[in-house]
């Protein structure tokens, strides 16, 4: 089955920086990857998505790369705020399995 | 409903004593998920249900784990003889079909005593 490592676990930047989480997939049949922001007490909310058509989706100060090649997708947040402090998940899932494989999140903190 | 609808909030039970959740998914989405959360873990994929195909429940970690989804809508994720080590958040969540955007409920704390 599909195997999802997110890194880092833990990530601390200055508001105002750039935060960046990384993600690998194993099963090379994946095709949609969301990445999920979940506040405390709440449950996971898709923040952007990307499917293996394109290499780069932008919205806002969010981005999403994905190297299909490699099997890897990463998350860039450019001028954090401290309300982009949670916990961020990635997933993949593909036509074939359909349920999400969640990596194992990132707590990022923003500090003002 | 405007979301996916999670009951209870809150679950304390004594152990050894059976719990029923409930999720109540958003109208026309036929995938419905389970997922659970231990304190400051990642998401433990439980159950997966897609129309009326048999469900994958591959991620149930014992036999003491059961769920249906009846008519397609609500669904039941039950834990028999309920043990300490199910305390957790039980999410779930529902999507339009598989592979595309998942939506979640707010989640059922259950906690075991």
């Amino acid at each position: 089955g599909e195997n999802v490592e997110q890194h880092p676990s833990t990530l601390s930047v200055q508001e105002g920086d750039s935060a960046v989480i990384k993600c690998t997939y194993s099963d090379s049949a994946s095709n949609y990857f969301p990445w999920y922001k979940q506040e405390l007490g709440k449950g996971p909310q898709l923040i952007i998505d990307i499917r293996s058509n394109v290499g780069e989706k932008k919205d806002q100060r969010i981005a999403v790369t994905l190297n299909k090649t490699a099997k890897h997708f990463s998350l860039h947040i450019t001028e954090t705020q401290p309300e982009d402090s949670a916990v961020y998940f990635c997933a993949a899932s593909n036509r074939k399995s359909y349920q999400h494989t969640f990596g194992k999140g990132t707590k990022l903190s923003v500090i003002p | 409903g405007a979301g996916v609808s999670q009951s209870p909030s809150n679950k304390v039970t004594e152990k050894g004593k059976d719990v029923e959740l409930r999720c109540d998914p958003i109208s026309g989405h036929t995938a419905l998920y389970w997922y659970r959360q231990s304190l400051g873990q990642g998401l433990e994929f439980l159950i997966y249900f897609q129309g009326n195909s048999a469900p994958d429940k591959s991620g149930l970690p014992s036999d003491r784990f059961s769920a249906e989804r009846t008519g397609g809508s609500v669904s039941t994720l039950t834990i028999q003889r309920t043990q300490q080590e199910d305390s957790a958040v039980y999410l779930c969540a529902s999507s339009t079909t598989g592979n595309t955007e998942a939506f979640f409920g707010q989640g059922t704390r259950l906690t075991v005593v």
